[in-house]
């Protein structure tokens, strides 16, 4: 089955620097790449997705990028603010044709310090 | 989006004991998800709740011990049975979303403490 990594699993940045996260994927057939910030006691929050036919995806602050030939996407976090701060999972699924089932990484603490 | 409720919101049982945690949608959804998230772990998918069939179990989760009900397409339930506190987790519905299907949206969570 897949299995993604994910690093680092904590980073700690000042407010206004950029943040990085990076995962690596097992299964070349996955085609559906979510990230999610979940903050303490908090469900998870669907922040930004890619897809396979995208290399490059940006909301305001945020942007992805997924590098298919090399199996990793990575998030970034531009001008770094408090509010930032949570727990980011990225996650990767394939269409089965039935359901697409996510498989998640293992997380990523972001702390922004003023 | 969809709204996803859960109840309870947390519980504490007592080992040996069965816990039933309840997701609601507020529009119909095809697929329904259930999760675990060990304290300061990530998410495991636990299991599809299909509707109109069975469940759907991952590798290491099994309809005994996780029986998933899924009878119409706002509602499905999931039991932990015969709890044991490694059985102490927060556990997560999601749904699909409308618009792309392999979009995937949380409940609130259950968070269970076994004793």
């Amino acid at each position: 089955g897949e299995n993604v990594e994910q690093h680092p699993s904590t980073l700690s940045v000042q407010e206004g620097d950029s943040a990085v996260i990076k995962c690596t994927y097992s299964d070349s057939a996955s085609n559906y790449f979510p990230w999610y910030k979940q903050e303490l006691g908090k469900r998870p929050q669907l922040i930004i997705d890619i897809r396979s036919n995208v290399g490059e995806k940006k909301d305001q602050r945020i942007a992805v990028t997924l590098n298919k030939t090399a199996k990793h996407f990575s998030l970034h976090i531009t001008e770094t603010q408090p509010e930032d701060s949570a727990v980011y999972f990225c996650a990767a699924s394939k269409d089965t044709g039935t359901a697409s089932k996510l498989t998640f990484g293992t997380g990523t603490r972001l702390q922004v310090t003023l | 989006s969809a709204v996803i409720s859960q109840k309870p919101s947390r519980d504490i049982c007592q080992r040996g004991t069965s816990l039933t945690i309840q997701c609601q949608v507020d529009s119909q959804v095809t697929m329904m998800f259930w999760y675990r998230q060990q304290p300061g772990q990530s998410l495991t998918l636990i299991a599809t709740a299909n509707q109109g069939s069975e469940a759907t179990y991952e590798s290491g989760f099994v309809i005994d011990k996780f029986p998933i009900s899924r009878p119409n397409l706002t509602f499905s339930t999931l039991t932990v049975s015969n709890m044991s506190p490694e059985d102490s987790s927060i556990y997560l519905c999601s749904v699909e979303g409308q618009a792309s299907t392999d979009t995937q949206y949380f409940g609130p969570g259950t968070r269970l403490t076994v004793l």
